[in-house]
């Protein structure tokens, strides 16, 4: 069936390292991907998409890698700043327009 | 340009009862989709709207229902409401349905007693 699992259900890096968050997908159909920060109290914050004809892409201080081969995305922040605190959700498009959320990542950054 | 509305911010209701959400999208954007995320868990698809008329729907009982607005604003209505229906409800709206970001509200946090 479809889903979208993490490896790693926290992260904790010093500010300043790079954090890599890593998800896999098991929906081979799966054309579109998105990653998402999600602070507490608040609803989802798009930071980032991919869609499956690219492997890589890159915004500010963000990118995200995708490899269809083993069904693997991540996304790597740079710098990391306390800000950066956050759950972090990866989600694929499985199909009649519906995303599929993993259950997230905490990322801790110590000052 | 504001984002994605959703009210109330918090509900206390008790089993039994029957609660509506609502959400207004960013303008311009007329697909809406519902998510449940209980405490702990990933975000859990509820409902796609699109054009006034429910387009997709997840794996959840006929009593999560819900309908859109000619001004595509949309109501998540819950019916006969038990203790596991206490969640975090995002509502999150779209320019070109799944294949363009889902901007989200910020949610209307349900706890049912």
């Amino acid at each position: 069936g479809e889903s979208v699992g993490l490896h790693l259900p926290t992260l904790s890096v010093q500010e300043g390292d790079n954090s890599i968050i890593n998800c896999a997908y098991s929906n081979s159909a799966s054309d579109y991907f998105i990653w998402y920060k999600q602070e507490s109290g608040k609803g989802p914050q798009f930071i980032i998409d991919i869609r499956s004809n690219m492997d890589k892409r890159q915004g500010q201080r963000v990118t995200v890698l995708l490899n269809k081969t083993v069904k693997h995305l991540s996304l790597q922040i740079a710098a990391t700043q306390p800000g950066d605190s956050a759950v972090y959700f990866c989600a694929e498009n499985a199909g009649f327009q519906k995303l599929v959320f993993g259950t997230g990542t905490r990322l801790l950054v110590s000052p | 340009e504001a984002g994605v509305t959703q009210s109330p911010t918090h509900l206390i209701k008790t089993r039994g009862q029957q609660v509506t959400l609502r959400c207004s999208p960013i303008s311009g954007h007329t697909s809406v989709y519902w998510y449940q995320q209980a405490l702990g868990l990933g975000l859990q698809f509820l409902l796609w709207y699109d054009e006034g008329e429910e387009r997709n729907r997840g794996n959840f009982p006929p009593r999560f229902s819900g309908r859109q607005f000619p001004n595509y604003s949309s109501e998540l209505n819950v019916n006969a409401l038990e203790l596991e229906d206490s969640a975090l409800y995002l509502c999150a709206s779209s320019l070109d349905g799944g294949n363009s970001p889902l901007h989200f509200g910020n949610g209307t946090r349900l706890t049912v007693t």
